[in-house]
């Protein structure tokens, strides 16, 4: 009974290059939000995605971070030419199709750019 | 925009005191309202949830919340923390039917044995 995956846990990058973080929803949830906890922060609400459609992205800064979900496979963050600003734990949620107001969290994915 | 407020950053407490979490939202229409807990370590998780009916609600570990429309507020309670308890709190706020969450800034609880 697996529940929301992410990876990887923990990744490294120097700063310039691309960072991507993979999110597997609950089994039957088509619904996936990203959210950034920065140090000594609380969670900030990054982008909300269902299968192939972004429906908010909204707390997505508008350039080097993009988000897909595509209609197989996982849900991934990218976050190209990395910054130092960028290193925080990034946490993807998942939610079914019904609303229950409910959603389920990943572990996070944590950045490092060095 | 909708935005949650959380006012207190880090809550410290002794064993057996008693402890109450403000948070405050600022969206006039149908709300549903959260707390979630992250234990160190762990992910978030469910404490509690308020759609609509009985203002005061229970959740899990003895915790519990009320709602009060007037003041926008959902204020986490509990009698009597336990060393177990330390942790990060998140209120959190969407609009009715909508999945879209946001949450607080969290509030840090350290519960000294």
């Amino acid at each position: 009974n697996a529940g929301v995956m992410q990876n990887p846990r923990h990744l490294v990058r120097r700063r310039g290059q691309e960072a991507r973080l993979r999110c597997s929803p609950m089994k039957g949830h088509s619904h996936v939000y990203w959210y950034r906890q920065l140090p000594e922060e609380g969670l900030k609400f990054m982008v909300y995605l269902q299968k192939e459609n972004i429906i908010d992205e909204s707390g997505m800064p508008k350039e080097r971070f993009s988000a897909e979900f595509p209609k197989e496979g996982p849900s991934i963050l990218r976050i190209q030419q990395v910054v130092r600003g960028d290193s925080a734990a990034y946490f993807c949620a998942s939610s079914p199709q019904t609303y229950t107001g409910e959603l389920f969290f990943g572990e996070g994915s944590r950045l490092t750019v060095l | 925009a909708q935005s949650v407020s959380q006012h207190n950053h880090h809550v410290i407490l002794s064993e057996a005191a008693s402890l109450e979490l403000g948070c405050n939202y600022s969206y006039g229409g149908t709300v549903n309202l959260f707390w979630y807990v992250q234990y160190p370590g762990q992910h978030l998780q469910l404490l509690l949830k308020y759609f609509s009916g009985d203002p005061l609600v229970k959740g899990i570990k003895g915790f519990e919340a009320e709602f009060i429309k007037s003041k926008f507020s959902f204020n986490l309670r509990k009698p009597s923390v336990q060393w177990s308890d330390t942790a990060d709190y998140f209120c959190a706020v969407n609009v009715y039917n909508n999945n879209d969450m946001r949450f607080g800034a969290g509030t840090r609880l350290t519960v000294k044995p």
